[in-house]
């Protein structure tokens, strides 16, 4: 069975400064993992995705994120917090075999001026 | 825009009303998803289908239905709605059936039940 957590309901940081918003996984398989946000009022959005090739994944609007087998985490990280990065922000863990996308509870970023 | 959508917007009905609403996938997707975001209980998986077969089920109440079409666009039918079942409805669409195939989510329509 596989199961996501996020350890952080609410992260709030200044805008210039770091976002690290957490996510550690359990999963039987070889897992594929997701980041994606969500704007208020908005549909869900992919951020960025592992599917067991590089570890270190890139994705839009200056995220990143690290899977790292060994503390089952894939946090997702950006050098820089801009005002429009607010939102919530869900990591998802999917099996590679067969079984279905399972989303963390979410994170809520608040960037401050 | 993610390419999927979803019809209508918005949608306010009355206790024990059914409605339905509509998303049609992605060019070449496969597999349509539904969702069920509320305050209290965050996003939920309802079903999918993929290539017009049920595929997984998840916390999807008896009153809920759903389908795909031959065209591959999916309708969620609700009935006998109750107040707790104003939510955000979100459809999703994937080429494949699961990982490591992402998954694009529509707009949403907001449903509210009076």
């Amino acid at each position: 069975a596989q199961s996501v957590t996020q350890l952080d309901s609410h992260v709030s940081v200044s805008e210039g400064t770091p976002v690290l918003l957490r996510c550690n996984y359990s999963s039987s398989y070889s897992p594929s993992l997701f980041w994606y946000v969500q704007h208020p009022n908005k549909g869900l959005q992919l951020l960025l995705k592992y599917t067991s090739a590089a570890t270190l994944v890139k994705g839009i609007n200056g995220f990143e994120a690290e899977f790292k087998k060994s503390e089952t985490s894939f946090h997702l990280t950006k050098p820089s917090a801009h005002m429009s990065d607010a939102a919530e922000y869900f990591c998802v863990v999917g099996d590679n075999y067969g079984q279905n996308f399972v989303f963390g509870p979410g994170t809520r970023l608040s960037v401050l001026p | 825009d993610s390419g999927v959508t979803q019809t209508p917007k918005h949608l306010i009905t009355a206790t024990g009303q059914r409605v339905t609403l509509r998303c049609s996938p992605r060019s070449g997707d496969l597999s349509v998803y539904w969702y069920q975001q509320s305050l209290d209980q965050g996003l939920q998986f309802l079903i999918q289908y993929y290539n017009g077969e049920e595929r997984a089920k998840g916390n999807i109440l008896e009153r809920f239905s759903a389908q795909q079409f031959p065209d591959l666009h999916s309708e969620l039918n609700l009935s006998s709605l109750e107040l707790g079942d104003s939510a955000l409805y979100f459809c999703a669409s994937s080429v494949g059936a699961q990982a490591p195939y992402e998954q694009y989510f529509g707009p949403g329509t907001r449903l509210t039940v009076t």
